[in-house]
């Protein structure tokens, strides 16, 4: 099955502890990208990738990092999470950068205590 | 920024009923896209119109576009409880990767 796969999909944590969220992609897909669901504010990316070793910063790139080794994965990184970085967070992959449909994981929701 | 907005933000109707949900946006695109959110969960894309089309139909889905008011309706007819949902209009600038730009959605509520 085609399919975009986040973990984990619940984390609660604190403030300055490293973590990673997982995302991976079966489809072979080029494009990935990552954003961030907050109420009322729609949903902001954050880095997006447009092949392996390929990233740059989306809208609101602040306190992440992402790195793309494999075609496949995508890791987004919170070195010092914060408060703020509460959120719900959404791996999205297409074909490639100029494809037309997105597919999404199910969601990563975060609570930075 | 072409972000797309959608209106009403919040919908309620009973089974049975049709919904329509608008979109506005603010540059030139070449695709608008439709995706539904069930509750939390990640988004699904729903239809894709183009900017020379002025409509098109999925099943009980319809989509309208009109470039010269910038902006995107969808109507879900004969509508169902599994309906409800968040729905998003995702505004594609011409040339531009795929970066979708989302607004906060409208909410539907369909009541049995």
């Amino acid at each position: 099955e085609a399919q975009v796969t986040q973990n984990p999909r619940y984390l609660i944590t604190v403030t300055g502890k490293k973590l990673t969220v997982t995302c991976s992609q079966n489809m072979n897909h080029e494009y990935m990208s990552w954003y961030r669901q907050d109420p009322g504010l729609g949903l902001r990316q954050i880095y997006y990738s447009m092949n392996v070793e390929v990233t740059d910063k989306g809208d609101v790139p602040e306190g992440y990092k992402v790195s793309r080794k494999e075609k496949r994965n995508f890791p987004l990184i919170l070195e010092s999470p914060s408060p703020n970085q509460t959120s719900l967070y959404f791996c999205a992959s297409s074909l490639s950068p100029h494809s037309t449909e997105a597919f999404f994981g199910q969601g990563t929701r975060l609570t930075v205590v | 920024s072409q972000q797309g907005e959608e209106d009403p933000q919040a919908l309620s109707i009973q089974e049975g009923e049709n919904a329509t949900m608008n979109c506005s946006y603010k540059t030139s695109i070449n695709n608008l896209q439709w995706y539904r959110q069930n509750s939390g969960r990640g988004l699904v894309h729903l239809i894709l119109i183009r900017s020379n089309e002025r409509e098109k139909h999925s099943g009980r889905l319809r989509v309208t576009l009109d470039t010269s008011k910038k902006s995107s309706s969808l109507l879900i007819t004969a509508s169902r409880a599994a309906d409800t949902a968040s729905y998003f209009c995702a505004p594609k600038v011409s040339g531009g990767y795929n970066k979708l730009i989302f607004g906060a959605g409208t909410r539907l509520a369909v009541h049995p």
